[in-house]
């Protein structure tokens, strides 16, 4: 059984402010590192998808590294925005395409 | 694109009560689709992996004749909590692939089950 653990569990930052979080998973039979955005009352929506160690992937001002030989991946946001305000989850992929994820981090925007 | 509806978003029932929940794939053939199920303050925990045609494969301690999918096409898979108890109340999700590993998964809005 995966163990993904993600840190912190909740964050209040000021807008623009810039943050970042951490996801640790197993690192022995790793296939892919996923990173979800869920906002409340919606369907949560797939930011990354990483393999390789030392990949780095930036959609706008969020971006994501992974290190797979240590089993840890950050997130970062940059100049951070109400509408950043959900919950970001990882999710550590094993082979046969299932997800392992962890218990996320709550991000609250502060105007 | 790669959208996924999930029906219904709230069911409210007595005990008892068997509750199907529908997962469409609107714009793309899911080649497979997981059902997850998340307790107040934990993580998407996986029940199980359906694909078009085939049996489900459940995870452990999940109970299969608890909870019956049917994945009749390669856009449509249900979940139905048969016999439903207060127990069982939770949040459930599902989500679809269109491809194999190390692709994004699409996620449904979720259904809030209250068993009473």
């Amino acid at each position: 059984i995966l163990n993904v653990e993600q840190s912190p569990q909740s964050l209040h930052v000021q807008e623009g402010d810039s943050t970042n979080f951490t996801c640790s998973f197993p690192s022995s039979n790793f296939y892919a590192l996923h990173w979800y955005r869920w906002e409340t009352a919606k369907s949560p929506e797939a930011l990354f998808v990483m393999t390789l160690n030392g990949d780095e992937k930036k959609k706008g001002r969020i971006s994501a590294t992974l290190n797979t030989k240590e089993g840890y991946s950050y997130l970062y946001i940059k100049g951070s925005q109400p509408e950043d305000s959900a919950t970001y989850l990882c999710a550590s992929e094993g082979g046969s395409e299932k997800l392992v994820f962890g218990k996320g981090t709550k991000l609250t925007v502060n105007p | 694109g790669a959208v996924v509806s999930q029906h219904p978003s709230w069911v409210i029932c007595k005990s008892g009560t068997s509750v199907k929940i529908e997962c469409r794939s609107l714009d793309f053939q899911a080649t497979t689709m997981f059902w997850y199920r998340q307790f107040p303050k934990q993580s998407l925990m996986l029940m199980a992996t359906s694909n078009e045609g085939s049996k489900a494969t459940y995870e452990q301690g999940v109970e299969k004749d608890k909870f019956l999918i049917n994945h009749a096409s390669l856009t449509l898979s249900t979940l139905t909590v048969t016999s439903a108890h207060p127990e069982d109340s939770s949040f459930y999700i599902c989500s679809a692939l269109t491809g194999t590993w190390g692709q994004p998964q699409h996620f449904g809005d979720g259904t809030r089950l209250s068993i009473l």
